[in-house]
């Protein structure tokens, strides 16, 4: 069945480093979402990237979805300990109008001042 | 303010107890869904909800019901709980199924 994955599942950087993330699907996504969950709370929405090839930036963060619209990345330029948490990508499953959504394992960002 | 509330926040209850989580949200959403988060399997759909008395199945709908009777509310039920189904729940809404979603603060749930 379809798969989103997420790597790396974990990443340790000292603050000032970059940091990248990476959501590939097994299937053409007509969307996708990327989440940020702060440790003990819940996952809260960023951004949602639609078009093939899409760039969007906020701030120090930059969301890119693939050509091919399988995949796509998070990058964030000089981390900050305000970065600290885990980092969800999500798009429907199946045909894109079901209603179910899937969810990368998340990769969590550890930073270290 | 915009949210979605969940109910009880924390619960330890016994296998077969039955019990209800509710999920409440106060943006006039259509869309509404339930969550387990397990840890390295990221959160796994358990059912939605496109609109009013419109309910389906997620990836993992075992052990599990649901009923969207009003808009504002999506209550999970577990008829028989299981040590399999201790985890942290999350409801969401959003607008549609497209659009972002709002999660609650989650219930962590511990089956005994």
């Amino acid at each position: 069945g379809q798969q989103v994955m997420q790597i790396p599942q974990y990443q340790h950087v000292q603050e000032g480093e970059d940091f990248t993330t990476y959501c590939n699907s097994s299937t053409t996504l007509s969307n996708i979402q990327w989440y940020k969950q702060r440790p003990g709370g819940h996952p809260v929405f960023l951004i949602q990237l639609v078009k093939s090839g899409e760039v969007k930036k906020q701030k120090r963060l930059t969301f890119q979805f693939g050509e091919a619209k399988k995949n796509s990345s998070l990058h964030i330029t000089a981390t900050q300990t305000t970065d600290v948490g885990t980092y969800f990508c999500a798009g429907p499953r199946g045909s894109s109008n079901t209603g179910k959504l899937i969810f990368g394992q998340g990769t969590t960002l550890q930073v270290k001042p | 303010e915009a949210q979605v509330t969940q109910n009880p926040r924390y619960l330890i209850t016994v296998t077969g107890k039955k019990l209800t989580v509710t999920c409440s949200q106060n943006m006039n959403h259509e869309y509404m869904s339930w969550y387990r988060q397990d840890p390295g399997l990221g959160l796994r759909q358990i059912y939605y909800s496109m609109n009013v008395e419109v309910t389906d199945k997620g990836d993992v709908p075992e052990g599990y019901k649901v009923s969207r009777k009003e808009k504002r509310n999506f209550p999970l039920i577990l008829e028989s709980p299981s040590p399999n189904q201790t985890s942290l729940y999350f409801c969401a809404s959003s607008l549609g199924f497209y659009n972002e979603q709002f999660f609650g603060p989650g219930t962590r749930l511990t089956v005994l």
